[in-house]
């Protein structure tokens, strides 16, 4: 059972593009859901987070937006850069577990 | 600051052995859960350590088990490996007296676990 979605498995953007990639969940226990970045070979790295009482949260070039009556979250990657090209996972935090559930992965390449 | 350390960073094992993986937390940090990452998908919430007690598992089987030590360390041990118990084992660690919301949990760099 995949409680997290995440879409496109595969991106292609431009230099100075933006990446969008979307996660939509089911679990109403949910309640924190981050955003990792994972390069070949490495472990996951915290890129940025949001509570479900913040529709928008902004970090330099990297902004979740989340909809919390459509249990959906994306991440938009402002004027992308080759150096982003990698692997992202979002995830959502259950409540009472601690646990992290994670979406499949969107494989984003950025071309120079 | 050390970040989550584990170790060993890669290690080959024949099928039936077994294997134990290590990782000391985030200074700071007393709660430890490990993850499996097989190859071109997410990771899998395998168990979750606080207290040197297991207090929450993924659905894996009895041949994965676990310890934590008073130091907060913690190891993963696979017993009877099986070929699709390669991947990457992946351990995070956090603090539970944030609360789930405050939290922010940090992931090492792995251990790569190849079975043949």
């Amino acid at each position: 059972q995949q409680q997290v979605k995440q879409s496109p498995q595969s991106l292609i953007v431009q230099k100075g593009g933006i990446s969008i990639i979307n996660c939509a969940y089911e679990n109403t226990a949910f309640d924190y859901f981050p955003w990792y970045q994972q390069f070949p070979g490495k472990g996951p790295a915290l890129l940025i987070a949001i509570r479900p009482d913040v529709s928008e949260k902004k970090e330099g070039r990297f902004t979740i937006s989340f909809n919390k009556s459509a249990k959906q979250f994306s991440l938009h990657i402002m004027d992308s850069q080759p150096g982003d090209s990698a692997t992202y996972f979002c995830a959502a935090l259950e409540e009472h577990t601690g646990k992290l559930i994670f979406g499949q992965g969107t494989t984003l390449q950025v071309k120079p | 600051d050390a970040g989550v350390t584990q170790s060993p960073t890669h290690l080959i094992k024949t099928r039936g052995q077994q294997v134990t993986l290590r990782c000391s937390p985030k200074s700071g940090h007393d709660t430890v859960s490990w993850y499996q990452q097989a190859l071109g998908q997410g990771p899998q919430f395998i168990f979750q350590y606080y207290e040197e007690e297991e207090r929450q598992r993924g659905n894996f089987p009895d041949r994965f088990s676990g310890h934590q030590f008073p130091n907060y360390s913690s190891e993963l041990n696979v017993n009877a490996l099986l070929l699709g118990d390669s991947a990457l084992y992946l351990c995070a660690s956090s603090l539970r007296s944030l609360g789930a919301t405050g939290n922010t949990i940090y992931f090492g760099e792995g251990s790569w676990l190849t079975v043949v």
